[in-house]
């Protein structure tokens, strides 16, 4: 059961990128899955989420109208894809899984973590 | 937006000391509280959820307690591996938010 994320590269302000999770050891479609930043020597960040049917999509303000979450089931992904992009989009980026099914209507804590991809916005 | 709060900043323990950490809410979140440990270079892993259920394969050393806004999390006899940084999580309501962290570290 894990979590890989990949894509995480240096990125000129304003530019764009993609970075991906693959899930294995677990039925990938079943979960909400969500997108967690941490910048450096700072504490975690929640970013955005995207339930098992696509029902529902959740964006933290900072990011909302700049990144796009979206999901493969079939190829057992999920992806950020991220515009605009600024300096204090500097960060780890991790793909968590839900641990709790609160259908939309409440977050949950996650139970599983990938090994994290480093996006750095620089000039 | 609720704010999370967590104190102190850094505890320093001895190994088999026993660790109380504290995390507040500016708000109350019922029992929706999360704790997470996470060591340099690896990402956060889950704890305890709900305020005191322990997560899959978490030793019994580690223990939560609390609601609505005054939350703790108590680790018994400290081992060389538990140190490291903890966060707590809402999930009361959107966002999930952490708090800052408190850094566990060798006394």
């Amino acid at each position: 059961v894990q979590l890989v994320e990949s894509g995480g590269r240096l990125v000129r302000p304003g530019g764009s990128l993609r970075v991906s999770c693959e899930g294995s050891g677990f039925s990938f479609s079943d979960y909400t899955m969500n997108w967690v930043r941490q910048a450096p020597g700072k504490g975690p960040e929640w970013v955005s989420s995207i339930s098992s049917g696509r029902s529902y999509i959740n964006y933290a303000d900072s990011v909302r109208g700049r990144f796009t979450i979206s999901k493969d089931d079939a190829k057992n992904s999920l992806f950020l894809h991220m515009n605009s992009l600024r300096a204090d989009d500097t960060a780890v980026y991790y793909c968590a899984r839900d641990l709790l099914d609160r259908f939309g209507d409440f977050p949950s804590p996650f139970d599983l973590w990938g090994q994290g991809t480093l996006v750095s916005v620089s000039s | 937006e609720i704010v999370m709060t967590q104190s102190p900043a850094t505890l320093s323990v001895s190994p088999g000391e026993r660790a109380t950490l504290s995390c507040r809410a500016s708000q109350s979140i019922s029992k929706n509280l999360a704790w997470y440990q996470q060591k340099p270079g690896q990402a956060p892993r889950l704890l305890i959820h709900t305020s005191s259920t322990r997560a899959t394969g978490v030793p019994a050393r580690f223990s939560g307690s609390g609601s609505m806004t005054e939350f703790t999390l108590t680790i018994s006899s400290l081992q060389s591996e538990d140190f490291a940084v903890y966060y707590c999580q809402q999930y009361n309501k959107w966002p999930p938010l952490f708090g800052p962290g408190t850094k566990v570290d060798l006394k």
